[in-house]
């Protein structure tokens, strides 16, 4: 099946400065990527949507200015989470959009200290 | 909105047991079911579909069935493997364009022991 990177699997920072993680889509082109965060025993939680070429969709709730995504590539989005802090700790997760069906990557465990 | 239960977990089997893992939804419209599983350290990978009610999907030995009166697409397997153990999510979909969610129920964990 196809194949969405993430990277990087695990990174911890120092509160304060910001963290950028990227979703490759390594065998398809994807128009449409997905941007989730996974607390300890909840779902997945959407973000954002974001689409090649235009500004990410943020769900309610959701910082704009604290989590920067950008789509500069039909292969390609970032997710950057600046001015980290403790509570941004998480599991977060991209997925790409294929013809029928969303690829996820493997997900980033983010520790803000 | 749209949301997805599912049951409380986690849940451990033995080897060749028999797997239920019960999962009901709230939507607006018809939505496509579906369950992902995570194994132990990779992504989610889709496992099984349902696109409309009395629907099936099955993949694996695993099967679902679209339930639109009961409102449920509930998991079984006939008999499960150590391999089998992992994180499952149900979840839902309205609308099949690209920019279409998926709404996640919180997850399972299932432990198959020898």
């Amino acid at each position: 099946g196809a194949v969405v990177s993430q990277h990087p699997s695990r990174v911890i920072c120092k509160s304060g400065t910001s963290v950028k993680i990227e979703c490759r889509s390594l065998d398809f082109q994807a128009t449409t990527m997905f941007w989730y965060r996974q607390f300890p025993k909840k779902s997945l939680m959407l973000m954002a949507t974001s689409n090649e070429g235009s500004k990410a969709t943020y769900e309610q709730g959701v910082e704009k200015d604290k989590f920067l995504i950008n789509h500069a590539s039909l292969t390609l989005s970032t997710l950057t989470v600046t001015s980290a802090h403790p509570e941004d700790s998480s599991f977060y997760i991209c997925s790409a959009k294929g013809r029928t069906e969303a690829f996820f990557g493997q997900g980033t465990r983010l520790t803000v200290v | 909105g749209d949301s997805v239960t599912q049951m409380e977990g986690p849940v451990t089997l033995s080897e060749e047991a028999f797997l239920t893992i019960n999962c009901t939804y709230t939507a607006t419209g018809y939505p496509s079911l579906f369950w992902y599983v995570q194994y132990p350290g990779e992504g989610l990978q889709l496992l099984l579909k349902a696109t409309k009610a009395d629907d099936k999907g099955s993949n694996k030995g695993f099967e679902a069935t679209y339930r639109k009166e009961t409102t449920s697409f509930h998991l079984e397997k006939g008999s499960v493997q150590v391999s089998d153990s992992a994180v499952y999510f149900c979840a839902l979909s309205e609308g099949a364009g690209a920019n279409s969610k998926l709404t996640f129920g919180k997850g399972i964990t299932l432990s198959v022991r020898p």
